[in-house]
């Protein structure tokens, strides 16, 4: 079975800085991944996703992740944080059986201080 | 383009009445439908998915029943609200019939207040 964790709730990062909210999957055969970032009262918005290739993958606004295929990790990045990137992080993945859902994180709050 | 809608954005309803949230997409055919609750302080939980009309599929069982009376609607119910139903909720789709790597578009949510 699928699943995933986002050992943190909540990551503060000082504006300019940057900035990486982990998640680290578990699945069977190989792992199908997503980041999504939800703001306030509002749906998930796609960020990134990695199938196959390139371990760093670039996204939205500036963001990109590392799969780590050892550590079964896909953690997120930016190399410099903005106060707008302040929302709830999730990440999420499916595995490659055939199942027709995601699974999601708990969610990662992030905070930019200015 | 594909938009979804998602209505009413906030419920507040009292224990033991009943419940009808609603959700359309428009743009696209055949959709997979999906419905998804965010406890508070909690991550989203999967409740119900469709790939098609009248094929509902329920990951968990609950208070809560799904239906899909045409091919770009989806709908969430109950008889009776419980106060575990409270939650924030999220209508999603994704394209029918396309790889696992397909993303999900959500809807902007309904946050219900069960009192």
């Amino acid at each position: 079975a699928q699943s995933v964790a986002q050992p943190e709730d909540q990551v503060n990062v000082a504006e300019g800085n940057p900035l990486t909210v982990k998640c680290t999957y578990s699945v069977s055969g190989n792992p199908y991944l997503f980041w999504y970032v939800q703001y306030p009262n509002r749906g998930l918005q796609f960020l990134l996703k990695y199938i196959t290739g390139d371990n760093l993958v670039k996204g939205s606004y500036g963001f990109e992740a590392e799969f780590n295929k050892s550590q079964t990790s896909f953690h997120l990045k930016k190399p410099s944080a903005l106060v707008s990137d302040s929302a709830l992080y999730f990440c999420a993945v499916r595995d490659g059986t055939g199942a027709n859902n995601l699974f999601f994180g708990t969610g990662t709050r992030l905070t930019v201080i200015p | 383009s594909q938009t979804i809608h998602q209505w009413p954005a906030t419920l507040v309803q009292p224990v033991g009445s009943p419940l009808s949230l609603e959700c359309t997409v428009e743009g696209t055919s055949n959709p997979n439908l999906y419905w998804y609750r965010q406890a508070a302080g909690r991550g989203l939980q999967l409740l119900f998915y469709s790939i098609g009309i009248d094929q509902i599929s329920s990951e968990v069982p609950q208070n809560l029943s799904a239906s899909r009376p045409q091919d770009r609607q989806f709908i969430l119910s109950s008889k009776k609200l419980l106060l575990s139903d409270s939650g924030f909720y999220l209508c999603a789709w994704s394209a029918l019939g396309q790889s696992l790597s397909e993303k999900l578009f959500f809807g902007s949510g309904t946050q219900l207040s069960v009192l």
